[in-house]
């Protein structure tokens, strides 16, 4: 079976300019999170969805990170405009509604330069 | 705030030794605790799981200890590989289906 799939793994932007992460689920998972990794913070969440609905998005930075979840089993993870300190790795990671185990994706590396 | 928290950045150790990774988290409502091991440019991967009704679980070198009194939880990985060198995060989560909370990871070199 396929795992969590990513897209781009790596991003170099200009400030300013908008940047869309890109997160495919495993199939017959129904839960999805976007977390950030940074030095000081670890995996931080910014958000996680359980069918197709967002539960927690207390962890999003500000107003210019926005999440979604078009349908089942695809996510969006937007940041309009980017700044340079929001170069970091994003993870997507994928659940059964009530399974224990999340499972990652390979990661997002986001340069903002 | 942290609500789980490794506090040693990073650890080294001699192969075939054991190797004892912490974790603390503040929060008495959680009640169940997982292990991830993360390789540079890959995602973490699940390694270990305890459940808070237990005090003890083992999977092959790997055994994660539960202190539900100190809230504390230890890795002890025995005896230590060269291939175990990577970063590990502890996490931990209120039931199931909620969200889980992250430390900031441990890395761990295990010298040959």
């Amino acid at each position: 079976d396929a795992g969590v799939i990513q897209s781009p793994r790596h991003e170099v932007t200009e400030m300013g300019q908008e940047v869309t992460l890109r997160c495919k689920l495993i199939s017959g998972h129904n839960s999805l999170f976007w977390y950030r990794q940074t030095m000081m913070r670890g995996l931080e969440l910014l958000i996680y969805f359980n069918n197709n609905v967002p539960i927690d998005d207390s962890g999003m930075p500000e107003d210019r990170f926005s999440a979604k979840m078009p349908n089942a089993s695809f996510s969006t993870l937007k940041i309009q405009p980017s700044e340079p300190r929001d170069s970091a790795v994003y993870f997507c990671a994928s659940r059964r509604t009530r399974g224990n185990t999340i499972y990652f994706g390979e990661g997002s590396w986001l340069t903002v330069v | 705030d942290q609500q789980v928290k490794q506090n040693s950045p990073s650890l080294s150790v001699q192969e075939g030794r054991i190797s004892i990774l912490n974790c603390d988290y503040t929060n008495s409502m959680f009640d169940y605790f997982l292990w991830y091991k993360k390789y540079p440019a890959e995602g973490p991967t699940f390694l270990i799981s305890i459940s808070s009704i237990k005090d003890k679980n083992e999977d092959g070198r790997f055994t994660v200890f539960l202190n539900k009194s100190a809230k504390h939880l230890s890795l002890h990985i025995v005896p230590s590989q060269p291939g175990d060198s990577a970063v590990y995060f502890c996490a931990a989560s209120v039931g199931t289906g909620n969200q889980f909370y992250f430390g900031t990871g441990t890395s761990l070199t295990v010298i040959p």
